[in-house]
């Protein structure tokens, strides 16, 4: 039973590039968070999606930053004209319905704009 | 709103000493707790998690946790530590109404000596 999945792992773009970071949760789960790890800090909360809804996105920065849970394929989070301070580990954790709570966390995607 | 407060920010203990790690938390209602681990460059694992009922919850690889609803904690704790326990832990909250967005402490870093 494959885990939640996440590709690329690591990410290299120049300043003013696109980065899309995917995910795709544990079978049976319907839920997907995407959290943003600064260095030497915890994991902050970005965005909180169903299929084909965003159901929270109180954490996604106003520009640039999008989410989307498509009803067929992974989740994409795609941040456009990426700056340094984009620099970071993004995870994604998957749950499943009835016990959104519990969130099985994928390896990460470790972005780093030059 | 909640939050998250790990008081110690590196830990170091001797293989084979027990361990307690501080996770004080503030939500104002009965709040869903986790602690989580993570490797370097890995994403998170849960070590166990607190909905409800006993206070004492019991996670993987020898770990438990402690609710205490008067002191607003749930501490970590491991009765004998393994050079392999070397990692960072993070406490979370959850929002406890399905929401499923968790708030995540700073983390702490454990570093075990042989």
């Amino acid at each position: 039973n494959a885990g939640v999945m996440q590709n690329p792992r690591h990410l290299v773009r120049r300043r003013g590039q696109e980065a899309r970071l995917r995910c795709s949760p544990m079978k049976g789960h319907s839920h997907v968070y995407w959290y943003r790890q600064l260095p030497e800090e915890g994991l902050k909360f970005m965005v909180y999606l169903q299929k084909e809804n965003i159901i929270d996105e109180s954490g996604m920065p106003k520009e640039r930053f999008s989410a989307e849970f498509p009803k067929e394929g992974p989740s994409i989070l795609r941040i456009q004209q990426v700056v340094r301070g984009d620099s970071a580990a993004y995870f994604c954790a998957s749950s499943a319905r009835g016990d959104q709570e519990t969130q099985y966390f994928g390896p990460g995607t470790r972005l780093l704009v030059l | 709103a909640q939050s998250v407060t790990q008081p110690d920010i590196h830990i170091t203990v001797s293989e084979g000493a027990s361990l307690e790690l501080r996770c004080n938390y503030s939500y104002g209602a009965t709040p869903y707790l986790f602690w989580y681990v993570q490797s370097p460059g890995q994403g998170l694992q849960l070590l166990l998690k607190y909905f409800s009922g006993d206070t004492l919850v019991q996670g993987i690889k020898g770990f438990e946790a402690e609710f205490k609803r008067s002191q607003s904690s749930f501490n970590l704790r491991k009765p004998s530590v393994h050079w392999s326990d070397a990692a960072e832990y993070f406490c979370a909250v959850g929002a406890g109404t399905n929401a499923g967005k968790s708030t995540f402490g700073d983390g702490t870093t454990l570093t075990v000596k042989p």
